[in-house]
């Protein structure tokens, strides 16, 4: 089975500062990955996906992924942290048959004013 | 927003008694999911349906049954609740495979 690992239950940024999130996946064949955010008693939000088109994908809200083969990794990154950003953040990746996600135990991300 | 939606919102019920948390969807998406929701754990697969009446087991299906007899909704079933089955519960839709999922609000049950 297809796994992921999100390294970092709890980043803390200021305002301002860079965001970076890893996500490191197992897969045996090239993955469809994901990226969603999930607000506070909220359902989770698409971000972005990685579907094989190209390595670098833009999301909403600014943010971005890179996928990397060599290092199994697709981290999330933005810029310049807003406090609006403050939230959950999960990769997910689906199975070799597509049927599955098989998401991260994620990350929450605090924004420092 | 894609149209899920989640019923009931809150529940809180007792050990032993059978809970149904209901999905229904607007999209017409072939695919729906059930997943539950625990601190540490991220989210888990119970249940998905990949069209009616076509239903298969997630990594944590012991204590879940679930039906899809129409499109629209996918039941989840708690024949007898648990302590443990204390959760938050998310429905999710995908249109087609490889496919983004769209989530619904979740349904927060607890089992006292």
């Amino acid at each position: 089975a297809q796994s992921v690992t999100q390294l970092g239950s709890h980043v803390s940024v200021s305002e301002g500062a860079l965001v970076l999130l890893r996500c490191n996946y197992s897969s045996s064949v090239p993955p469809y990955l994901f990226w969603y955010v999930q607000y506070p008693n909220q359902g989770l939000q698409l971000l972005l996906k990685y579907t094989s088109a190209a390595t670098l994908v833009k999301g909403i809200n600014g943010f971005e992924a890179e996928f990397k083969k060599s290092e199994t990794s697709f981290h999330l990154t933005k810029p310049s942290a807003h406090m609006s950003d403050a939230a959950e953040y999960f990769c997910a990746v689906t199975s070799n048959t597509g049927n599955q996600f098989y998401f991260g135990t994620g990350t929450s991300l605090t924004v420092i004013p | 927003d894609a149209g899920i939606t989640q019923s009931p919102r809150h529940k809180v019920t007792e050990t032993g008694t059978p809970v149904t948390l209901r999905c229904h969807q607007t999209e017409n998406h072939r695919y729906m999911y059930w997943y539950r929701q625990d601190p540490g754990h991220g989210l888990r697969l119970i249940h998905y349906s990949y069209g009616v009446k076509d239903t298969d087991k997630g990594e944590v299906s012991d204590g879940y049954s679930v039906s899809r007899s129409k499109t629209e909704d996918f039941l989840l079933t708690l024949e007898s609740a648990t302590s443990s089955q204390t959760s938050v519960y998310f429905c999710a839709i995908r249109l087609a495979i490889f496919d983004e999922q769209f989530f619904g609000p979740g349904t927060r049950l607890t089992v006292l």
